[in-house]
């Protein structure tokens, strides 16, 4: 059972270039997500989508698109690539969106430099 | 609004020792609390949740936490540490509503374990 996986799992990229960080779960879950990772700042929650077709803004989502065509996958894409956005970046799903006690299941992480 | 204060960034313990990591939270719903860890270049991983019932929650390793309501608290404890418990901790915190499961998370707390 894969569980959440993510793709790359390092990059780097030029400013101004854009990307997309692809995010998988074979679990059939219904709830999707995206956080940041820095240093000192905890995870913050960039975008999220509670279904296909269904996505909405998290705490952090300037510069940051996505979108939600299949139950399996969540792809974050970063439209012009900027050194602030150099980080850590974590997907995590979950069987339902609206039992808020199930547990997140996270990604291995996709490491990104901007430079 | 939800938030997670977590109470020191770095703590050090010796291996045997009692381990005490310190989380706040502030709700204007019921929370549903979780605590995560992560290992060195890897993922989160769920170590256990209050949701409702017991207010004392046993997980994985040996760790526990109690929810305790009139301190808005759930600190995390071990008996005795070891040093494979090294590694970084967050506290979080699920309120559901239109997010669903999105998680509030601390900034973490690094736990190091000398022999």
């Amino acid at each position: 059972n894969a569980g959440v996986t993510q793709t790359p799992k390092f990059q780097v990229l030029k400013t101004g270039q854009s990307m997309t960080l692809q995010c998988a779960q074979d679990m059939n879950h219904e709830y999707m997500s995206w956080y940041r990772q820095d240093p000192g700042m905890g995870l913050r929650l960039i975008h999220y989508s509670v279904g296909a077709g269904i996505t909405d803004q998290g705490e952090v989502p300037n510069g940051y698109n996505v979108s939600r065509s299949t139950t399996e996958d969540f792809p974050l894409r970063l439209l012009s690539a900027a050194p602030s956005q150099t980080s850590v970046y974590f997907c995590a799903s979950s069987y339902s969106s609206r039992a808020s006690g199930t547990e997140a299941f996270f990604g291995q992480g996709t490491r990104l430099t901007v430079v | 609004a939800q938030s997670v204060t977590q109470l020191g960034s770095h703590v050090s313990v010796s291996e045997g020792a009692l381990v005490l990591l310190r989380c706040n939270y502030s709700s204007s719903v019921p929370p549903y609390l979780f605590w995560y860890v992560q290992y060195p270049n890897q993922g989160l991983q769920l170590l256990l949740k209050y949701t409702t019932g017991a207010t004392l929650v046993k997980g994985i390793n040996g760790f526990e936490a109690e929810f305790k309501k009139s301190e808005t608290s759930f600190h995390l404890t071990k008996p005795s540490a070891h040093m494979s418990d090294e590694a970084e901790y967050f506290c979080a915190v699920s309120g559901g509503g239109q997010a669903g499961t999105a998680l509030i998370f601390g900034k973490g707390t690094t736990l190091s374990v000398s022999s």
